[in-house]
């Protein structure tokens, strides 16, 4: 089956760190650019960051940048957001995807909250 | 950075009538190099991820009820319900995927009158 599987968020302190893991399958995922997206609660889906297939040139969103790390392990099929240093405003479910099959690929998502 | 305004932010249509929604992109998301639109449609329920409802402007993901259809090109673009069901109740968004960074509609929720 065809499918992105996220998994790593929960509960953390402002200033801590978290690492978003996303699981894909059905799919020759080392060929194929992803991204990551976020939806604060209540909000609308914002972009946070993109890497390549050799995981080469990644980018991200201003809000993010030096303190999220997107990452890739193409043997396991593995894509990875190492976040350091959150924010109450990181606060969001965050969604992987992939548009190399046609049709955009998203997973089910997966909840951060950043709370004392 | 491409921006990605819908019209309108929300709209009530009675059951088996027709809902459109447009979104209009600040620059065109048209590639030249492949002819094609690099815009989505999706329909949001709550507690769900975003449903992929059409794509390359037009094509309508596998299983999406052909009530649902995408036109446009360029920078201006509609998704249209031609029959309102009860479950099409949900909040829709446009999304391009021609340039980083990505950028989303900031939704239209559609209710039923």
């Amino acid at each position: 089956e065809v499918q992105l599987v996220e998994s790593g968020g929960g509960l953390v302190q402002p200033g801590g760190s978290l690492r978003l893991s996303c699981a894909a399958s059905g799919f020759t995922f080392s060929t194929c650019i992803m991204h990551w997206v976020r939806q604060a609660p209540g909000k609308g889906l914002v972009w946070v960051s993109r890497i390549h297939p050799d995981g080469n040139t990644p980018m991200y969103a201003d809000s993010v940048k030096g303190r999220f790390t997107i990452s890739r392990d193409n043997a396991k099929n593995m894509l990875s957001l190492q976040m350091n240093s959150l924010r109450a405003e990181d606060t969001a479910v965050y969604y992987c995807i992939s548009y190399c099959l046609g049709a955009p690929l998203w997973g089910q998502g997966t909840l951060v909250t950043v709370s004392s | 950075d491409i921006v990605m305004t819908q019209s309108p932010d929300s709209l009530a249509v009675s059951l088996g009538e027709r809902a459109t929604i447009n979104c209009k992109s600040s620059q065109s998301v048209l590639k030249s190099s492949d002819n094609k639109n690099y815009l989505a449609w999706y329909q949001q329920k709550p507690r769900q991820p975003p449903k992929v409802l059409i794509y390359w402007a037009s094509t309508r993901e596998s299983g999406v009820p052909d009530r649902f259809s995408g036109s446009g090109s360029g920078t201006d673009f509609t998704l249209t319900i031609s029959s309102l069901q009860a479950e099409d109740v949900a909040v829709y968004y446009c999304q391009h995927y021609y340039s980083i960074p990505l950028t989303f509609g900031q939704g239209t929720k559609v209710e039923i009158k």
